[in-house]
């Protein structure tokens, strides 16, 4: 079970919006440590999305974007493309003993 | 360009040992710091392990602790992964990725090398 928690599927029409949660406790995003998301295409390795909750590395589309809300972090996705089917993954900061840098168990996003 | 290449992974008896070498290129090597991260097949993405840019700070995720030891040479621009007493459950895709060259622990990890396979197997 991962430390962060993320929905394990979404899905959406081209075209449209989605969001995909991340969930933490007072350890990690609760404790205000920065948020990231990354990207991985089926058989490649991830690829950083969005870092600090909401900036955007140099080269990744506007449609992408992320946002926090107390303990849990989102990342929203517009216009969807074909080329958007990927698994997604939230990672933070853990300051407990067990884990220190600590990933959502991932979600896969289908475009219908 | 900045770019991480793994190497060594392959397939490897349970209890044997094998070690995994990232070789970095397109930046100072020395100043960032580094961290392993791996993913079962089919499963999700789990860090293990953490090094400073001078290796004086190492952490370990409980699931390698005692069996891998992670090490760098500054000089060769390359990271390094040394697993022991391999488990079947140790069978995973295993990436190189860089931090950031403050020592900030809360950094990305960007980028990430394209992954060695280690699979552990009789």
């Amino acid at each position: 079970q991962s430390v962060l928690t993320q929905p394990p599927s979404v899905s959406g029409a081209p075209g449209q919006r989605v969001t995909i949660s991340c969930s933490g406790s007072s350890s990690n995003i609760g404790a205000g440590y920065d948020v990231h998301w990354y990207q991985q295409l089926p058989g490649s390795a991830p690829k950083l999305l969005i870092y600090n909750y909401i900036n955007r590395p140099s080269g990744v589309p506007g449609r992408f974007s992320g946002s926090r809300s107390g303990t849990s972090a989102s990342l929203a996705i517009t216009g969807l493309q074909a080329d958007d089917e990927a698994d997604y993954y939230c990672q933070s900061y853990d300051r407990s003993l067990s884990g220190r840098w600590v990933f959502g168990g991932g979600t896969k996003l289908t475009v219908l | 360009e900045v770019q991480l290449v793994e190497s060594g992974g392959g397939l490897v008896q349970p209890g044997r040992s094998l070690r995994l070498s990232c070789a970095a290129s397109g930046f100072s090597f020395r100043q960032f710091q580094m961290t392993w991260v791996r993913q079962a097949p089919g499963k999700g993405l789990e860090w293990i392990s953490y090094i400073s840019s001078g290796g004086g700070n190492i952490y370990y995720a409980d699931s390698v602790k005692g069996r891998f030891t992670i090490s760098r040479d500054n000089a060769k621009n390359s990271l390094y992964l040394q697993m022991s007493s391999l488990r079947v459950e140790d069978t995973a895709v295993y990436y190189c990725a860089r931090g950031d060259a403050s020592g900030n622990f809360e950094s990305p990890f960007d980028p990430w090398g394209q992954g060695t396979l280690v699979t552990v197997s009789s």
